[in-house]
């Protein structure tokens, strides 16, 4: 069975301040694909990026990075210098590529304080 | 693109009362999903569709009830509302196909999601 566990229920910073969300999952999968979603205060759901399983080059947007370490089941985001309007509810998200099988984590409130 | 629309923004349903949720994508793709969303907690699937006249049950499907006659068009219906189905409810579909003979699984893409309250 899939799992996805995202431990921090909720994050506070000062605007500027560097902050790192984690993400652990499970799978059997040996081909999987990992994603990340925000959810902004006005509800709808914004793709951020999509990790395949066999590519573990870790990736940087902007102030946005991400982390994928194989070897420790984690996919974790990092914001650098973040910023008010990075206020959030962030999930995880985990996918076998089979048609039914996306899961979600419980998501990570994150809170930017100006 | 449009992307994926959803109507109503809001609902308010009596308990018994009937209502169906239209889901609309224009990007062509083939598979379609409905996720509830209740607070605090991530998603969870309702029903899927991997295209037109087919669909299939997700993870928490009692209560609700879809149908695809259009590759476009995903409606979710609620027969008998019930206190527990107060949620968020969004939509999504995704492409899943081949490309160069290998799959291809393609990310999926949400709507803005339709925020019902059952009194």
């Amino acid at each position: 069975a899939q799992k996805v566990t995202q431990a921090q229920t909720e994050i506070s910073v000062v605007e500027k301040e560097d902050v790192t969300l984690d993400c652990v999952y499970e799978t059997r999968d040996t081909t999987y694909y990992l994603f990340w979603y925000k959810q902004p205060p006005s509800g709808e759901l914004v793709f951020l990026i999509r990790r395949n399983s066999f590519d573990e080059q870790n990736e940087i947007s902007g102030r946005y990075s991400w982390n994928f370490q194989k070897s420790t089941s984690s996919f974790n985001f990092t914001i650098t210098a973040s910023q008010v309007v990075d206020s959030a509810v962030y999930f995880c998200a985990l996918s076998g590529g089979r048609r039914d099988d996306m899961r979600f984590g419980a998501g990570t409130r994150l809170t930017v304080k100006p | 693109n449009a992307g994926v629309t959803q109507t109503p923004k809001f609902r308010i349903l009596k308990i018994g009362q009937s209502m169906t949720l239209q889901c609309t994508q224009d990007m062509n793709h083939n598979y379609m999903y409905w996720y509830r969303q209740d607070p605090g907690m991530g998603l969870k699937l309702i029903y899927y569709s991997v295209g037109a006249g087919i669909t299939d049950k997700g993870e928490v499907p009692n209560g609700y009830n879809v149908s695809r006659s259009t590759t476009e068009d995903f409606p979710l219906r609620l027969e008998l509302a019930a206190p527990s189905q107060t949620s968020v409810y969004f939509c999504a579909s995704s492409y899943q196909g081949t490309s160069g003979g290998s799959p291809r699984t393609d990310t999926q893409y949400f709507g803005p999601g339709t925020r019902l309250t059952v009194l």
